[in-house]
């Protein structure tokens, strides 16, 4: 298994500043994902994380907005930047990890409130 | 575009109840997972399906996979309170992104 720990666990900022959301894994990763998850809805993949290249970002979210840095293996930061209340959700970094790649893993999510 | 359906959406029952959770898929893919997420928590991986005909069963939850008809189903057997979460399915390839199903929100009553 793969544990991942996030800073901030939560948060409350204002409209038009950033956040920079920290992942952490306890054990050496190829690919680290950034979900979203909207209030009372589903995850949507934002972008896909690789170390040493630059991030892969899904239709609809851009790097502008959501910057990424993977300076090792084992860390990403996921920043939102401009913030408006739309941005108001969780933000979960996953990995998947364990012997044969088991499955899946999330972290605990940092719950971003924008005012 | 690969879409994942569940249903049903909502779902109430009582305790000690039946009740199953359907989760269809529009494309091939390697890999089906089911996910539990309480209330402001993060998600907990319950099961990961590989292959046609598979089963796996934990406590009270059971889920199999048919790959040929694209759905994978979410049985609950005697329901009990503390089930009552939410249930994502979600497909992916190893080492890819997971598409996720819109969830099944369940409550079970006394």
């Amino acid at each position: 298994s793969a544990v991942i720990s996030q800073k901030p666990s939560r948060d409350i900022c204002q409209r038009g500043t950033s956040l920079t959301i920290q992942c952490q894994v306890d054990s050496q990763v190829t690919m680290m994902f950034w979900y979203r998850q909207q209030p009372g809805q589903s995850l949507t993949l934002i972008a896909t994380a690789n170390q040493g290249s630059e991030a892969t970002y899904e239709s609809g979210f851009v790097i502008d907005k959501f910057p990424i840095s993977r300076p090792n293996l084992t860390f990403s930061t996921l920043t939102v930047s401009n913030m408006s209340p739309e941005d108001s959700s969780i933000y979960l970094c996953s990995v998947e990890g364990g012997t044969g790649a088991d499955t899946q893993y999330f972290g605990p999510g940092t719950r971003l409130t924008v005012l | 575009e690969l879409k994942v359906e569940q249903n049903p959406l909502f779902l109430s029952m009582q305790e000690g109840k039946n009740y199953t959770i359907y989760c269809n898929y529009s494309t091939t893919s390697d890999r089906l997972y089911w996910y539990r997420q309480d209330p402001g928590k993060s998600l907990e991986s319950l099961f990961v399906l590989l292959s046609n005909g598979a089963v796996k069963q934990e406590g009270r939850l059971m889920a199999s996979l048919d790959t040929k008809a694209r759905l994978s189903t979410l049985h609950i057997t005697a329901a009990v309170h503390d089930l009552s979460a939410t249930y994502f399915c979600a497909v992916g390839r190893s080492g890819s992104r997971l598409t996720f199903g819109e969830g099944t929100q369940l409550t079970v009553n006394p």
